[in-house]
């Protein structure tokens, strides 16, 4: 039982390069999301999503898209990557509805050079 | 934007002593959870507290929620040195979509052997 997987766990990008960061579920989770950490700001979301074939925007969603074409597997692409994108990321994952908690991935950590 | 505000920022106690985290937040909720992270992982449900629930047991642990004074806080019973981590509290706004489990800076704890 995996749960949420992310992939990879780590990244050197150099400016400008771009990437994808994978997330993948096992627990047949409808709703999905993407937040980054940095220090002294807590968690941020990214992008998040309810179902297959649907995407929105979180609350800090420049620079990043994303895309959720199997219900399993939510994706997070950085097309031109800067430093500010320097974080640690998290990818997240939990049942619809606003009464369930949301099972996390293990994080990658990004560094942008 | 930030929703919740964690108390204290760090935390240090002797193992078997208790510790209390607060958190207070500023709309309306339809929810409140905490959640652990351990240095380097990801983040880790605990408990979920409803708006017309005010207190809740799992364990060691016994959360409580005040929505007139909108805070929540979070008591650990005879601490140990493995609950050492960081604490997160994070609410759901009344009316809000999924996406807006919003998290807060979170509580740094060390628990001493």
């Amino acid at each position: 039982n995996a749960g949420v997987t992310q992939t990879p766990k780590f990244r050197v990008l150099k400016t400008g390069q771009s990437m994808t960061l994978l997330c993948a579920q096992d627990m047949n989770h409808e709703y999905m999301y993407w937040y980054r950490q940095d220090p002294g700001m807590g968690l941020r979301l990214i992008h998040y999503s309810v179902g297959e074939g649907t995407t929105a925007k979180g609350e800090v969603p420049d620079g990043y898209n994303v895309s959720r074409l199997k219900k399993q597997n939510f994706l997070l692409g950085l097309e031109s990557a800067a430093p500010s994108q320097t974080s640690v990321y998290f990818c997240a994952s939990s049942y619809p509805g606003q009464g369930y908690g949301y099972t996390f991935g293990s994080g990658t950590r990004l560094t942008v050079v | 934007s930030q929703q919740g505000e964690e108390d204290p920022q760090a935390l240090s106690i002797q193992e078997g002593e208790n510790a209390t985290m607060n958190c207070s937040y500023k709309t309306s909720i339809n929810n409140l959870q905490w959640y652990r992270q351990n240095s380097g992982r990801g983040l880790v449900h605990l408990i979920l507290i409803r708006s017309n629930e005010r207190e809740k047991h799992s364990g060691r642990l016994r959360v409580t929620l005040d929505t007139s004074k909108k805070s929540s806080s979070l008591l650990i019973t005879a601490s140990r040195a493995a609950d050492t981590a960081s604490y997160f509290c994070a609410t759901v706004r009344f009316g809000g979509s999924q996406g807006n489990l919003i998290f807060g800076k979170g509580t740094k704890l060390s628990v001493k052997p």
